[in-house]
């Protein structure tokens, strides 16, 4: 199984662009969720959701839209990019039960310029 | 909202001995789970140990084990016989039980283990 697939693993932008960072799960989990990575502050979570179709917000969810057509899959739009995104994203996924860990992609380290 | 606190920005370890690193966090829950994950160089994040808030017997993973105090809100990670592999940032995590408005994480630890 290849788990959580983040694509890309490096990606500039400028100022004012979007783009989408690509998440896929090949568990069947229904529950997957998106977290920045900044230093001093760990992870913050961005969005998730808990089903095709059912997003909600995290922490810090300005700046960013997801959606959930599939359970495979929940990308990350950024409209139009700033400074302040500049971060390492992580998407993750977990199976139903409360206990279950979360697992994570690679990650992606955006730099917005 | 629920806090995660690491106070140890960084620590070091001789190669073989031991270390413990810090966490503790702040909830007015009682049930709710706890997790240590440790990212290598590699950017990946990888699950250390977890523990339900409602065992009383401390987790241990091989080398790895946690001293939970429910009372202090305190989830301490002990890495016995420490090895090179194990210098990573380790960063400890918190979710309830009530809501799917998943992980709190801490800052983080970065550990340098010395040969």
């Amino acid at each position: 199984n290849a788990g959580v697939t983040q694509t890309p693993k490096f990606q500039v932008l400028k100022t004012g662009q979007s783009m989408t960072l690509q998440c896929a799960q090949d568990m069947n989990h229904e529950y997957m969720s998106w977290y920045r990575q900044d230093p001093g502050m760990g992870l913050r979570l961005i969005h998730y959701s808990v089903g095709a179709g059912i997003t909600d917000q995290g922490e810090v969810p300005n700046g960013y839209n997801v959606s959930r057509s599939t359970t495979e899959d929940f990308p990350l739009r950024l409209l139009s990019a700033a400074p302040s995104q500049t971060s390492v994203y992580f998407c993750a996924s977990r199976s139903e039960p409360m206990r279950s860990p979360l697992h994570f992609g690679n990650g992606t380290r955006l730099t917005v310029t | 909202a629920q806090t995660v606190t690491q106070s140890q920005p960084e620590m070091s370890v001789q190669e073989a001995e031991t270390v413990t690193l810090s966490c503790t966090y702040d909830t007015s829950e009682s049930d709710y789970y706890l997790f240590w994950y440790k990212q290598p160089p590699s950017r990946q994040m990888i699950l250390v140990i977890r523990q339900e808030a409602y065992k009383q017997q401390n987790a241990t993973e091989n080398r790895f084990s946690v001293n939970f105090q429910k009372a202090a809100k305190s989830f301490s990670l002990k890495i016995s016989d420490s090895q090179l592999g194990d210098a990573a940032m380790y960063f400890c995590a918190y979710r309830t039980s009530y809501n799917n408005n998943d992980m709190r994480f801490g800052a983080g630890t970065r550990l340098t283990v010395k040969p």
